[in-house]
């Protein structure tokens, strides 16, 4: 079983539409959760950042993480062509980074 | 935000060569920098762990010595790939971690292709 688990999509929406990904782990010590996006032949650009259970909002962007259910979630409000990327859960213990496969997203005109 | 600076981008080499790839960060200190790889279609290999002043510490099944880390200062570390082969070929990623600080900044990675 890999540490973290992602569904690779692809995931295709509407403009405008609101965007889930998601995340599941199995280790509980991850004790960081971030998102990033990455888009084709190019370096991830961190997007959120939480370290708590909970939600945390950022303009169009919510990360939300239930450590219970060992579950993360990153939801895109009004997405938007220029959305259209990989986007990549990570998590982090004692300063060893765990990277979920990607999800790609496309986000249709 | 911190920048982490990669080059070069893009190289494209004959077999039996070698070819290096410097990582920067641009605007912080990083102790410690990463070193990825990245196949079509998957997430990121972590290849090695470089930390400043010190031997990198490399993942399982990776060879040190056609993969030379060097992280000679708080700012640069260079990945050198020996005597490359076409199987070498791949998208390879650093990034930085700032001192006392738990995020993990990107560089733009460096697609190799070995003829």
């Amino acid at each position: 079983q890999k540490e973290v688990e992602q569904d690779p999509g692809p995931l295709s929406v509407p403009e405008g539409a609101i965007v889930s990904l998601n995340c599941t782990y199995s280790n509980s010590a991850f004790q960081y959760f971030m998102w990033y996006r990455q888009y084709s032949r190019k370096g991830p650009e961190l997007l959120m950042y939480t370290y708590s259970s909970g939600n945390k909002e950022d303009g169009r962007f919510t990360a939300q993480v239930d450590k219970s259910s060992k579950y993360i979630s990153l939801f895109i409000r009004d997405s938007q062509p220029s959305d259209s990327a990989t986007y990549l859960c990570a998590m982090r213990s004692f300063n060893k980074f765990y990277f979920g496969s990607g999800t790609k997203l496309n986000v249709k005109p | 935000g911190a920048v982490v600076s990669q080059h070069p981008s893009r190289v494209i080499c004959k077999s039996g060569t070698s070819v290096k790839i410097e990582c920067r960060s641009l605007d912080f200190q990083a102790t410690t920098m990463f070193w990825y790889r990245q196949f079509p279609k998957q997430s990121l290999m972590l290849m090695a762990t470089s930390n400043e002043g010190s031997k990198a510490t490399y993942e399982q099944g990776v060879e040190k010595d056609k993969f030379l880390i060097n992280h000679a200062s708080l700012t640069l570390s260079t990945l050198t790939v020996t005597s490359a082969h076409p199987e070498d070929s791949s998208f390879y990623i650093c990034s930085a971690q700032r001192d006392r600080d738990e995020k993990l900044f990107f560089g733009s990675g460096t697609q190799l292709s070995v003829l």
